[in-house]
C-alpha cells in the first residue's frame, strides 16, 4: 500500500535558523505529493505541492522539490520565524479516481525567539 | 473565498445521545470529506462525498451517519457514540475530488464522548 513516512519530531530551532523536514513515500506509480501545515487550535492548510517529478513547490519561504529516484520531498526554509510553529505533515494521493489521502504522521516545529 | 466552516466547535455528547456536526463551502467545490484527529496523529479520512454521492465510505462504523443535502453542505450524523470516539472532526473540501486538487479544510469540531 501507499504510505508516507516523516522524521520524527518535535524539531525546536531558534528564530533565523534552517529548517529541513525528511518526507519520502512509498506508492506505486507516481502520486501528487503535498505539504500541509496545521496551526494550534486549527485545521490543516496547503502550504504547497507538487504533480510530477522534478517540480518544485514554493510558499511562504517554504519549498519542497518532488524527487522521483530517491522518493522524496523535503520541506525546507531558509529562515524560521517564531510564528512557524505548527505541526507539518507530508502527504500524497493519486490522480485516478476519487481523492484519497495518505498522509505522513506529522513533525510538530517549535521556533524559539 | 476559501473558507470552510463547521459548527459546533465544541460538543461534549453521553453516549446515549444524538447529535449533528455540519460543514459548509461556498466555493462551488464539488467533493467533501469528513476526517477524525486523534491527538498528535495525522487525519483519517471517513468518508468522501463526490458531486453529492457518497463515493468513499472507509468502514467507519454505522454510529456515524454522513449527508450531503446539497453541494455547499455536509452533515455527520452522531448516534450511540463511545468515549473513543472523542476527537477532532475536521471537514474539507475540494475543486472535483480528483488527486491532484487541493483540498481545504475547516478549523474542526472537537468531540468529547462521556
Amino acid at each position: 500500500g501507499n504510505s508516507v513516512t516523516q522524521m520524527e519530531g518535535p524539531v525546536t530551532l531558534s528564530e533565523e535558523a534552517f529548517l529541513t523536514i525528511n518526507c519520502t513515500y512509498t506508492a506505486t506509480g507516481y502520486p501528487s505529493l503535498f505539504w500541509y501545515v496545521q496551526y494550534p487550535g486549527e485545521g490543516l492548510q496547503l502550504l504547497l505541492k507538487a504533480t510530477k517529478a522534478d517540480d518544485k513547490g514554493s510558499n511562504k519561504g517554504f519549498e519542497a522539490t518532488y524527487r522521483k529516484e530517491t522518493t522524496s520531498f523535503h520541506l525546507e526554509k531558509g529562515s524560521v520565524q517564531v510564528s512557524d510553529s505548527a505541526v507539518y505533515f507530508c502527504a500524497l494521493s493519486f490522480s485516478g479516481g476519487y481523492q484519497k489521502v495518505t498522509f505522513g504522521t506529522g513533525t510538530k516545529l517549535q521556533v524559539i525567539p | 473565498d476559501t473558507e470552510v466552516t463547521q459548527t459546533p466547535k465544541h460538543l461534549v455528547m453521553g453516549m446515549t445521545n444524538k447529535k449533528s456536526l455540519k460543514c459548509e463551502q461556498h466555493m462551488g467545490h464539488r467533493a467533501m470529506y469528513w476526517y477524525k484527529q486523534k491527538a498528535k496523529k495525522p487525519p483519517e479520512l471517513m468518508f468522501v462525498y463526490s458531486y453529492e454521492k457518497l463515493s468513499i465510505n472507509e468502514s467507519v462504523p454505522s454510529r456515524f451517519s454522513p449527508e450531503c443535502p446539497n453541494s455547499s453542505l455536509l452533515n455527520l450524523h452522531l448516534h450511540a457514540l463511545q468515549p473513543e470516539d472523542s476527537a477532532l472532526y475536521l471537514c474539507a473540501s475540494s475543486q472535483s475530488g480528483t488527486g491532484t486538487d487541493t483540498q481545504y479544510f475547516g478549523p474542526g469540531t472537537r468531540l468529547t464522548v462521556l
